[in-house]
């Protein structure tokens, strides 16, 4: 079946600009994770969304950055006046999780990312 | 707070050796944890988990993880391994009433022909 996929896969930009990042989930996955890969290193979480509802938007670095997310499908990260320290690799996850309960070892499934560039 | 230690950013090993790659990890609550693979330019791949139960966990491509409570560790284990393993390597834990999952920083394996 089709898994997790993003879109662009690879976008440079230049400082100042603003980015919309796409990402298609699973095919009903209620829970979508966005996460920033930097060079070398870890994951850095984002945000969470639970349907279309964000309970826990903690991750988010600035206020240049918000996402939302259409019912239980597509979600958009954009990133307002983006700045070198954008650059890094976005990427989206999806699980099986029900609405109202959080399903706390239901595991996460990544799309393949988009690399963002800031020159 | 819920954190993760990978000490090693990158491990060698020869074909047909085993391997190992560490995970320590820190939670309040009992954890959940998971292990999971990044190939090049490409998304991560879930390897395995522990919810509870015994503490020897088999999963993908012949890896097995060893949970260990009391030294807080979850180490990736392979008995033999293949230059086809040679990836990135991310261990994560979840506490209940977090929402998401917290990585480590990752450790690199590659594997020598």
């Amino acid at each position: 079946g089709a898994g997790v996929s993003q879109s662009p896969s690879n976008k440079v930009t230049e400082k100042g600009k603003d980015v919309e990042l796409r990402c298609d989930p699973i095919s009903g996955h209620t829970a979508l994770y966005w996460y920033r890969q930097r060079l070398g290193q870890g994951l850095e979480f984002l945000i969470y969304f639970q349907g279309n509802s964000a309970p826990d938007k903690s991750g988010l670095p600035s206020d240049r950055f918000s996402a939302e997310r259409t019912g239980e499908s597509v979600s958009t990260l954009t990133i307002q006046r983006t700045q070198q320290e954008d650059s890094a690799v976005y990427l989206c996850a999806s699980s099986p999780s029900r609405v109202g309960v959080q399903n706390y070892y239901n595991e996460q499934f990544f799309g393949p990312g988009t690399r963002l560039t800031v020159l | 707070a819920q954190s993760v230690a990978q000490p090693e950013d990158q491990v060698n090993v020869a074909e047909g050796n085993p391997l190992t790659v560490k995970c320590t990890y820190s939670v309040s609550g009992n954890p959940y944890l998971f292990w999971y693979v990044q190939y090049p330019n490409r998304g991560l791949q879930f390897l395995l988990k522990y919810i509870t139960g015994d503490n020897l966990v088999k999963g993908s491509y012949g890896f097995e993880a060893e949970f260990n409570k009391s030294q807080t560790s979850f180490h990736l284990k392979k008995p033999s391994a293949l230059v086809s393993d040679s990836a990135l390597y991310f261990c994560a834990v979840r506490d209940r009433g977090y929402s998401t999952l917290t990585f480590g920083k990752g450790t690199m394996l590659l594997v020598s022909p």
